[in-house]
Formats: C-alpha cells, sequence, structure tokens
C-alpha cells in the first residue's frame, strides 16, 4: 500500500524543545497539507503546498511553526520551543489537484510533558 | 457558529440497521463535500466525496447534499460491527483548498 506515510507515530517531549514531523505523501500527488486534531474535535487546516511552494497559511500557524516541502516530494513541519497547548495528532495529506479529494496518513501524535 | 456542525454522539444501533449521520453547514461557499471514516488513533480515511446536491451511491454507503437547506447526509446499509467509528463530514469551496471539518460522530454498530 503506497499511502499517505507520517512519521512518527508518536512523539512525546518536554516543553520547550524543538520537534520534527515527516510526511511522504502518495507518489504522484503533487498537493501536501498539514491538519491538527485535538480530541473529540474535527481536523483544522494548517497549511497546505502545491510542489514545494506553500501557498496558504491558517491563523493557526503561529511563528513558532514552520513547515517546508524542499523538492515537491516529502514535507517536515517543525514546531519551535513546544508548548502543553500543542499536544494534538498532526495529520499530512495529499490530493492530486486542486479541489481533489484528500488522502490522509495515520498522523503523528504529539504529547508534551 | 462553526462552519460545519455534526451531532457528536455517541450513536449505538443493532447490526443490519441503517444508520443516518448528518452535518449542517453555514458558509455557502461550500461547493464539495467529503465524508470521512477515522478509526481510533487512525488517520480519516475516505469514504465518499460529492461535488453537488443529490445523492452518490458506492457499495453499502450513500452520500446526500441539499445545498438549498445546506444539510448533508451519510447512509449505511447493512451495518456491520466493523462500521464502529468516528464519521467527519467536510466542506470545502472552489476558491481555496483547506477542508473544514465537523466535530465528528461517533458510531457504535451493536452485534
Amino acid at each position: 500500500d503506497t499511502g499517505v506515510s507520517q512519521n512518527p507515530r508518536h512523539k512525546i517531549t518536554k516543553r520547550g524543545q524543538n520537534v520534527t514531523f515527516r510526511c511522504d505523501p502518495i507518489s504522484e500527488h503533487n498537493r501536501l497539507y498539514w491538519y491538527r486534531q485535538t480530541l473529540g474535535q474535527g481536523p483544522e487546516f494548517l497549511t497546505y503546498f502545491q510542489n514545494e511552494a506553500q501557498l496558504e497559511k491558517s491563523r493557526l500557524l503561529s511563528d513558532r511553526f514552520s513547515a517546508e516541502r524542499p523538492k515537491g516530494s516529502f514535507s517536515t513541519l517543525e514546531i519551535q520551543r513546544t508548548e502543553q497547548g500543542d499536544s494534538a495528532m498532526y495529520l499530512c495529506a495529499s490530493s492530486l489537484g486542486r479541489n481533489q479529494p484528500q488522502h490522509f496518513g495515520d498522523g503523528t501524535r504529539l504529547s508534551i510533558l | 457558529q462553526k462552519e460545519v456542525e455534526q451531532d457528536p454522539g455517541p450513536l449505538s444501533v443493532p447490526e443490519g440497521a441503517i444508520v443516518s449521520l448528518n452535518c449542517t453547514y453555514s458558509n455557502s461557499a461550500f461547493q464539495y463535500f467529503m465524508w470521512y471514516r477515522q478509526y481510533s488513533r487512525k488517520g480519516p480515511e475516505l469514504l465518499m466525496y460529492t461535488y453537488s446536491s443529490g445523492n452518490k451511491e458506492d457499495g453499502r454507503f450513500t452520500a446526500q447534499v441539499d445545498k438549498s437547506s445546506k444539510y448533508i447526509s451519510l447512509f449505511i446499509r447493512d451495518s456491520q460491527p466493523s462500521d464502529s467509528a468516528t464519521y467527519l463530514c467536510a466542506g470545502g469551496d472552489f476558491g481555496n483548498e483547506k477542508l473544514t471539518f465537523g466535530t465528528g460522530t461517533r458510531l457504535t454498530i451493536i452485534p
């Protein structure tokens, strides 16, 4: 199965540390999206890429968050100086094109001690 | 008011029953809709997507969209215990690329 792959599946870190997550989209998909999901809520949009270009960022994406997709393939999401409120599931999705169905990975669960 | 409202449940139905899951939305710009199924500690799995009003059927699943009343539904026929999961509805508009999700409805199918 060549679906969306996310690593690590679970990250535990202390408050104030930096963390980085990786997402590998479905190979032919040029769109890549990041969402955040907290317990009992639906996913909330963070940002998306068309190839290597980051085209939209939610206001949820504070200055401590940065995302890259350097070669238009995999993407990384980095959170600097983590806070308790950053604890959530970070989901990555990809799609074939504009407004096409988005396919999600199984996410990275971030726990802040 | 959230742009997509969804009853969080929980909803419990006996095996074999028809399940009806519903969402309402307030954003008139939404032009396409998706239904996802999410098992515990897993990512959302795409079930259905539709770009127009009316019904769309795929196996045991039927998605229904009524844009005039801003109401979307997912029907599951011959429900199975493996259908027990959280079901998320989402809307999108052609002006941007993000999906806006409801909170999800937790469904349990009782054998």
